[in-house]
C-alpha cells in the first residue's frame, strides 16, 4: 500500500499568489482531512470529508482557504490569495473507519513569501 | 473532547530505559485515544490506539493505558532505541466533540 500521496512536499510563493495543495488517499478509505500544522498551534483540523462530501469545515480560517474531493481519490486545498501566516506544514490523512485509525501522508511544507 | 494537556514537553532517556508520556483529557465520554509518532520531515504515524472499554493494550515495546476515572492516559516505551526518537502525540475523540484532539506533542530523545 502507498500509503496517502500529498504534492507536492515543498512549496515556496509569494504573498498574493494562489496554492493548490493535493492529496490521494488510501484506497477504500471513505474519510479524508486536511490538518495544519505549526510550531505556536500544534496540528489544527481544517476540513473533514466522509464519502466525498464536505461534514466539517468550522476549521477552515476564511474564505481564502477552500477545499474539495471530486472524487475518492483525490482532494484539493486551495488558498487564494496565501499570505505569509499560511506558511505551515499542510497534511492530508485518511481514515477507514470515520475520525478512528487516520493515516497521514507526508506533508506539504509551504512557504508564503 | 474539548482540550487535552500533554507532559512532559521533552523528555531525554538512555538507551534501554523505558519513556512514560501522559495525557490528560476534560470531556468524561471521550472514548478513543490514539498515539501519533512524528519523526522530522514525516507526517505522523499512527502507533497504538485504545479504546473506552479497554483499560491497557500492549504492541512489542510499546504500551498504552487508560484510567476513565482519572481521565488520563499514558504510552509506555520500554527498552528505548535511538530510533524512537522523535515527537509524540497524544490525542482523543467522542463525546460532545467527535473531532480528533491533539496534544501538544513530547519530543523524546533517546541517548545512545
Amino acid at each position: 500500500d502507498a500509503g496517502v500521496i500529498q504534492s507536492p512536499r515543498h512549496e515556496v510563493t509569494e504573498m498574493g499568489q494562489e496554492v493548490t495543495l493535493r492529496c490521494k488517499p488510501i484506497s477504500g478509505h471513505n474519510s479524508l482531512f486536511w490538518y495544519r500544522q505549526t510550531m505556536m498551534r500544534g496540528l489544527e483540523l481544517l476540513i473533514y470529508f466522509n464519502n466525498n462530501v464536505p461534514i466539517d469545515d468550522s476549521g477552515m480560517p476564511e474564505d481564502r482557504f477552500s477545499a474539495k474531493m471530486p472524487n475518492a481519490s483525490f482532494s484539493t486545498l486551495k488558498i487564494q490569495p496565501s499570505e505569509p501566516r499560511d506558511s505551515a506544514v499542510y497534511f492530508c490523512a485518511s481514515s477507514p473507519l470515520g475520525w478512528e485509525t487516520q493515516y497521514f501522508g507526508p506533508g506539504t511544507r509551504l512557504l508564503v513569501l | 473532547g474539548e482540550n487535552v494537556e500533554q507532559h512532559p514537553s521533552t523528555l531525554s532517556v538512555q538507551e534501554g530505559d523505558s519513556a512514560v508520556i501522559k495525557c490528560t483529557y476534560s470531556d468524561s465520554a471521550s472514548n478513543y485515544f490514539p498515539w501519533y509518532k512524528q519523526e522530522l520531515g514525516k507526517g505522523p504515524q499512527l502507533i497504538i490506539d485504545i479504546r473506552s472499554n479497554v483499560g491497557e493494550k500492549k504492541d512489542q515495546r510499546i504500551a498504552v493505558t487508560l484510567n476513565k476515572t482519572a481521565k488520563h492516559f499514558s504510552l509506555h516505551i520500554t527498552e528505548t532505541q535511538p530510533e524512537d526518537s522523535a515527537v509524540y502525540f497524544c490525542a482523543e475523540s467522542g463525546g460532545s466533540n467527535y473531532k480528533l484532539t491533539f496534544g501538544k506533542g513530547t519530543l523524546l530523545t533517546v541517548n545512545p
